[in-house]
């Protein structure tokens, strides 16, 4: 069955310091993968997607995500960080079989920005 | 223009009542996603409606969860006799079309179920 895991529950940064978020997915053919921001009060936000191609790929405030189908990874990346990133991110693949296009979420990784 | 909209925003109520959520997806989106995010939980998909067509209902934790959309826009998610383990934040997406992942699901603000 497809998965997603994001193996850090929370993690702190210091402001201007660059970040990395884990992801990795359990998938038989290509994932469709995404990363959502959610801050808090708001709903989800596309930050980037792969479908295929350039396996590194950006997205909407700096963030940019590298596709290793050899590590089953596709992680996050921002190469510094702004106190307004401080929220809780989400990767989700594309559901198998998904025709009506819904997704499966990992269980999100919570970031805090120190000053 | 506006966005996905959810209502309530915040729902306490007793076990064992019945809760009605609605979420009004982006105008001229055909299809439509309900989603549960628990504590620890991550998101689980609920729901999906496109369109006129039969709803894909194969996310529902239970026969006490049940979904409408009328008209091809509204929804109302529906959960009967409510229990503890219900309490969640329910979130609610739409998209264009369906069929494909290439349409950005946008979501709502979500509503903070609390089952007392």
């Amino acid at each position: 069955a497809q998965s997603v895991t994001q193996p850090d529950i929370h993690i702190t940064v210091s402001e201007g310091a660059s970040l990395e978020l884990r992801c990795n997915y359990s998938y038989g053919a290509t994932p469709y993968l995404f990363w959502y921001v959610q801050s808090p009060g708001q709903g989800l936000q596309l930050l980037l997607k792969y479908f295929s191609g350039d396996t590194l790929v950006q997205g909407i405030k700096g963030f940019e995500a590298e596709f290793k189908r050899s590590q089953s990874s596709f992680n996050l990346r921002k190469p510094s960080v702004h106190w307004s990133d401080a929220a809780e991110y989400f990767c989700a693949v594309g559901a198998h079989g998904g025709s009506q296009g819904n997704l499966i979420f990992g269980k999100g990784t919570k970031l805090s920005v120190k000053p | 223009g506006a966005g996905v909209s959810q209502s309530p925003s915040n729902k306490v109520t007793e076990k064992g009542k019945d809760v009605e959520l609605r979420c009004d997806p982006i105008s001229g989106h055909t299809a439509l996603y309900w989603y549960r995010q628990s504590l620890g939980q991550g998101l689980e998909f609920l729901i999906y409606f496109q369109g006129n067509s039969a709803p894909d209902k194969s996310g529902l934790p239970s026969d006490r969860f049940s979904a409408e959309r009328t008209g091809g826009s509204v929804s109302t998610l529906t959960i009967q006799r409510t229990q503890q383990e219900d309490s969640a934040v329910y979130l609610c997406a739409s998209s264009l079309s369906g069929g494909s992942f290439y349409n950005e699901q946008f979501f709502g603000p979500g509503t903070r179920l609390t089952v007392l």
